[in-house]
């Protein structure tokens, strides 16, 4: 089965600095897809940012981008310039490459990051 | 589009008593998920359709849980009778279809909590 680890439960960050969130994964897929979800307080699940295995270019999302190493099972979040509206609770998630009961979305267990002025 | 709704926002029940969760997905999404949250097991997917047909429910907990979907537009989750361990965020969302790749776009959650 497939599992997603974030090491970090909690990370800070001040205003206009770069943070990056940890997440690596186990799977024995070689195609598969990967996301970043951000929960603000307000409970909604938001999509920041997603990436296809079979793709060596990192993602890149205004100022979030990611740090893909397939060959480690890694895939680690960075946000530059962070502003008070990026505290939440991130979520790293593993998606499979197939339609149907394997493709559902796992989970990590998220990271609390707090930015500070 | 107003997103995907779900209602209730908050739910307090006691202990045996029948709970619905309500959820409208995104017009014209084909697929439906789901996600129970709690701070101990994080987000678990508990059931999801596609074209209204339940394609994988191995993640309902046990009977009391039961989920349908009779129509393209409306899902229910029932729990029958509920118990104070049920207490958690559930989450409904959907996507256009089932390509792996596409986005899911989540409801705001029904915060259940069994007294």
């Amino acid at each position: 089965a497939q599992t997603v680890t974030q090491s970090q439960p909690e990370m800070s960050v001040q205003e206009a600095e770069t943070v990056t969130l940890s997440c690596t994964y186990d799977t024995s897929e070689s195609d598969y897809y990967l996301f970043w979800y951000k929960q603000p307080p307000s409970r909604q699940m938001i999509l920041v940012i997603r990436q296809e295995a079979y793709k060596q270019q990192n993602a890149t999302e205004n100022r979030f981008s990611v740090n893909f190493q397939k060959a480690a099972k890694s895939f680690s979040l960075k946000i530059s310039d962070s502003q008070l509206g990026d505290a939440a609770m991130y979520f790293c998630a593993y998606r499979g490459p197939k339609s149907g009961t394997a493709s559902k979305l796992t989970f990590g267990t998220g990271t609390r990051l707090q930015v500070t002025l | 589009d107003a997103g995907v709704i779900q209602s209730p926002r908050h739910e307090v029940t006691e202990m045996g008593q029948e709970v619905t969760l309500r959820c409208k997905p995104i017009s014209g999404h084909n697929s439906l998920f789901w996600y129970r949250q709690t701070m101990m097991r994080g987000l678990e997917l508990l059931i999801y359709f596609n074209n209204n047909v339940p394609i994988d429910d191995s993640g309902m907990p046990e009977d009391r849980f039961s989920a349908k979907m009779p129509n393209a537009s409306f899902s229910t989750l029932k729990i029958q009778p509920s118990e104070p361990r049920d207490s958690a965020v559930y989450f409904c969302a959907s996507s256009l279809g089932q390509n792996p790749n596409e986005k899911l776009f989540f409801g705001s959650g029904t915060q259940l909590s069994v007294l």
